[in-house]
């Protein structure tokens, strides 16, 4: 069974608009982490953040914005006011204190921002 | 920039070939992951060392092994190639092997087997 989920696979949107990325994720751990990356098409995978289970403060940063919801097993990524900068693929991944070293990632949602 | 390099950058191989890729982990770094990322799909994790030593290891065949180095660099070996080999490898290193710890990506190598 995927571990997390991204059901987004493609999107588009013009520069300015504000997006949201989804992610879903599924563990029995009542410790793990939730990990959110992005990959330019030069491939290296950037971290943007990490936020752990006990922690369900929503956190923002800049134009970036996370929304952690555990009742509903959630973890999604908003980007406000996108620029053409923001046009990458963005995965979520989760790594579990059960299994511990692995990090499960989602199959990505591709952005794609016009000008 | 993460600090973690890897090479090759890029490498044709054929099927039944044996290919090593390394890497070089960010300092201060004592472990490093191992991921195979086919194309429009996620990272799937192959194996981490940490201090030298395998620490977990997912779903892939014993023909995918490494090495880690004194340095806490690694290598990568794949044995006898398949075609669904083909794929971006990717390396990650973290301060040490627990599931708190962010990992931090190079740029990868990518893969063709003919």
């Amino acid at each position: 069974a995927q571990k997390v989920t991204q059901a987004q696979t493609e999107i588009s949107v013009v520069e300015k608009e504000d997006v949201t990325l989804d992610c879903v994720y599924e563990t029995r751990d009542t410790t793990y982490y939730l990990f959110w990356y992005k990959q330019p098409p030069s491939g290296e995978l950037v971290f943007l953040i990490r936020r752990n289970s006990f922690d369900e403060q929503n956190e923002i940063s800049g134009r970036y914005s996370w929304n952690f919801q555990k009742s509903t097993s959630s973890f999604n990524f908003t980007i406000t006011a996108s620029q053409v900068v923001d046009s990458a693929v963005y995965f979520c991944a989760l790594s579990e204190a059960s299994t511990g070293n692995q990090f499960y990632f989602g199959t990505g949602t591709s952005l794609t921002v016009i000008p | 920039e993460t600090g973690v390099t890897q090479s090759p950058t890029h490498l044709i191989k054929t099927r039944g070939q044996q290919v090593t890729l390394r890497c070089s982990s960010q300092s201060g770094h004592n472990t490093v992951s191992w991921y195979q990322q086919a194309l429009g799909q996620g990272p799937q994790f192959i194996f981490q060392y940490y201090r030298e030593e395998e620490n977990g290891r997912g779903n892939f065949p014993p023909r995918f092994s490494g090495l880690q180095f004194p340095n806490y660099s690694s290598e990568l070996n794949v044995n006898a190639l398949e075609l669904d080999d083909s794929a971006l490898y990717l390396c990650a290193s973290s301060r040490t092997g627990g599931p708190q710890e962010t990992q931090y990506f190079g740029p990868g190598t990518r893969l063709l087997v003919l």
